[in-house]
């Protein structure tokens, strides 16, 4: 079947300690994206890659950092610098022409 | 910059029933895509609807459909027959083509009551 997947769905970090969050796709999608999604502000672009070994910043990189050395995947390293990381974190892939995006099924982030 | 305003934060709506959830926008862009999506207690993101803003044509999508209005900047979206399984988060959502984000309005929360 082809999709998206992340893991964990569930992941508990203490404060100070950075934390990597997956997502793998299997669609041959060139497009991948980070959403933060918080109660009452929807969805917020985090980082974006449209390409291998290419990726920009989106509204509210501060604090995180990605990589996309492999089209199928595209890591999150949530860090310390995060101020108030705990969200739910959802993972997208997409491609031109259609410019519709597929979402994995999140991972919750709980930082104490 | 674009914006994208659901000021509906919550609606409710009898099974079988017809309901609306309006979504406008902001743009100076002539081209450009919208999207609805809904999100389910799951809260996996589904895409529900698509349209091209070069498209007079209203998209439809079985029991969904848009109204979309260029000029006004509105893309409403109507839940036809509505079931059940309709209950979820529905966002609205506008991408620039090449600028390769979206923005996504706040949300609608939608219960379907039997």
């Amino acid at each position: 079947d082809g999709g998206i997947t992340q893991s964990p769905k569930y992941l508990f970090r203490k404060e100070g300690q950075n934390v990597t969050l997956s997502c793998e796709q299997n669609l041959n999608h060139d497009a991948m994206y980070w959403y933060r999604q918080d109660p009452g502000q929807g969805l917020r672009l985090i980082y974006y890659s449209q390409i291998v070994n290419d990726f920009q910043k989106g509204d509210i990189a501060e604090g995180y950092s990605v990589s996309r050395e492999k089209k199928e995947s595209f890591p999150l390293t949530v860090t310390s610098a995060q101020k108030n990381p705990t969200a739910f974190y959802l993972c997208a892939s997409g491609t031109v022409p259609s410019y519709e995006q597929y979402f994995g099924p999140g991972t919750r982030l709980t930082v104490t | 910059a674009q914006t994208v305003t659901q000021s509906q934060p919550e609606m409710s709506v009898q099974e079988a029933e017809t309901v609306t959830l309006s979504c406008t926008y902001d743009t100076s862009e002539n081209n450009y895509y919208l999207f609805w999506y809904k999100q389910p207690p799951s809260r996996q993101m589904i895409l529900v609807i698509r349209q091209e803003a070069y498209k007079q044509q209203n998209a439809t999508e079985n029991r969904f459909s848009v109204n979309f209005q260029k000029a006004a900047k509105s893309f409403s979206l109507k839940i036809s027959d509505s079931q059940l399984g309709d209950t979820a988060m529905y966002f609205c959502a506008f991408m620039k083509p090449l600028g390769g984000k979206y923005i996504f309005g706040t949300g609608t929360r939608l219960k379907v009551l039997a």
